[in-house]
């Protein structure tokens, strides 16, 4: 049974670093073809990928976000993390983790953890 | 970036009542397109894949259709229980990007 939970800190201030926690069970970063990434969403509005790491260690990350971002995992503890530096109240959103299934050539998410809400405020 | 353009932003249907959502591309996606269900409050639900696959445990009612830009998500005999919005996300290029969502609502 596949699940992912995401954990982050529920409030921070502008200009803060916020870290995020993906703790995964039911699958290994460590197989071949699995990623697992970060996507947002502010209240009430669309979803937004940020970005992706991989089995391999590939990572991918959404330009728009320039170099705030770092994606990174630890395979032995099913997690993975993101870090986003600089953080102002724009960054306010509910953080998902999602899986990409392995085997596919198509690009997309089978499982999403619940969400964490991230709140930026002074 | 590739561009998602969602149509329509919110739709009424009766129970029963076929709908269709649309999702355009700003450019070929090669069906690397799924669709996505959200409840309120709930992480998003995967529908359809690679543009028509359905994804396990998900009713025969959806179905997902198209190719090159044009892609849509079609719901055979509205339920109660389709309420929520509903999203498109290609994944043909990076940054994946997502449709701005449609609000499906009972009659």
């Amino acid at each position: 049974q596949v699940t992912l939970k995401e954990s982050g800190p529920g409030i921070l201030q502008p200009s803060q670093t916020l870290s995020l926690t993906c703790s995964f069970s039911g699958f290994s970063l460590s197989t071949s073809g699995i990623c697992v990434s970060w996507i947002r969403q502010p209240s009430g509005k669309g979803l937004e990928w940020l970005a992706t790491i991989c089995w391999e260690d590939s990572k991918g990350y959404n330009p728009s976000l320039k170099n705030r971002l770092t994606i990174s995992k630890d395979t032995s503890n099913n997690q993975a993390f993101l870090k986003i530096t600089s953080v102002d109240t724009a960054d306010t959103a509910i953080y998902y983790c999602a899986r990409r299934p392995p085997g596919s050539p198509h690009w997309y998410f089978d499982f999403w953890g619940p969400g964490t809400m991230v709140t930026v405020s002074s | 970036d590739i561009q998602m353009t969602q149509s329509p932003a919110s739709l009424s249907a009766s129970l029963g009542e076929t709908i269709s959502i649309e999702c355009r591309a700003s450019e070929d996606i090669y069906s690397n397109l799924a669709w996505y269900q959200q409840k309120s409050g709930k992480s998003p639900q995967l529908l359809i894949y690679a543009a028509n696959r359905l994804q396990d445990g998900v009713p025969s009612r959806f179905s997902g259709s198209g190719s090159g830009t044009q892609y849509s998500l079609k719901i055979s005999g509205m339920q109660p229980e389709d309420e929520g919005d509903y999203f498109c996300l290609q994944g043909s290029k990076f940054p994946l990007t997502f449709g701005s969502g449609t609000k499906l609502e009972i009659k």
